[in-house]
């Protein structure tokens, strides 16, 4: 596609639900990123992916939040058991190469926990 | 780890005037220094990147200087638009990485008034 597309836009969970949020990164695009957006603040780094293989995990919050890209393309983003704390904007960029080339961001999902 | 410091949080300028971000880092081997924009509901959208090994680009109305002596970064407008208006984020790459995990500054919002 033209750009990255996130889906859903918004995300109403109740406390204890599990959520999945989905990114279709570029066609093409070997390297996928996960941001989390607080508001009024800047993006904080959560995973990467190389193709399939998830290189970089160090930014998960805790083992409540999985990723995962099994075909090197779409990714899913799942948070289980739902907190409160874990209401932000979250953002999914892609980016051409493996090495840094600049990315290019999706318009993310705005999760917020009931 | 990396720690991105921005400054102000908030800039409010006349239509044609010049506006100034500046950010600071921490990690001396940082090498890639990316600023980005973003506007309401959606993922902020590369405008202008620099690397270590340049202390000043310019692209149009916006440019960047680096200055890695002191380890800071800036992002110059000029003649501003009420169309820059929106909230602007500098970054930073992490030098040991390869992939270009990016450590955000708490962002600046640019109001430009007509």
């Amino acid at each position: 596609g033209a750009g990255v597309s996130q889906s859903p836009r918004y995300k109403v969970a109740k406390r204890g639900q599990d959520v999945a949020l989905r990114c279709d990164p570029i066609s093409g695009h070997v390297s996928l990123f996960w941001y989390q957006q607080a508001l009024g603040q800047g993006p904080e780094f959560l995973t990467y992916f190389q193709n399939e293989a998830q290189l970089d995990k160090s930014g998960l919050p805790s083992d409540r939040f999985f990723a995962e890209r099994p075909e090197g393309s779409v990714s899913t983003l799942k948070i289980q058991r739902t907190q409160q704390e874990d209401s932000a904007v979250y953002l999914c960029a892609s980016s051409l190469e493996t090495r840094f080339s600049g990315y290019t961001f999706g318009s993310g999902t705005r999760l917020t926990v009931v | 780890g990396e720690n991105v410091e921005q400054h102000p949080s908030t800039l409010s300028v006349q239509e044609g005037d010049s506006a100034v971000i500046k950010c600071t880092y921490s990690d001396s081997a940082s090498n890639y220094f990316p600023w980005y924009k973003q506007e309401l509901g959606k993922g902020p959208q590369l405008i202008i990147d620099i690397r270590s090994n340049v202390g000043e680009k310019k692209d149009q109305r916006i440019a960047v200087t680096l200055n890695k002596t002191a380890k800071h970064f800036s992002l110059h407008i000029t003649e501003t638009q009420p169309e820059d208006s929106a909230v602007y984020f500098c970054a930073a790459s992490h030098g040991g990485t390869s992939y270009g995990k990016l450590t955000f500054g708490q962002g600046t919002i640019l109001t430009v008034h007509p």
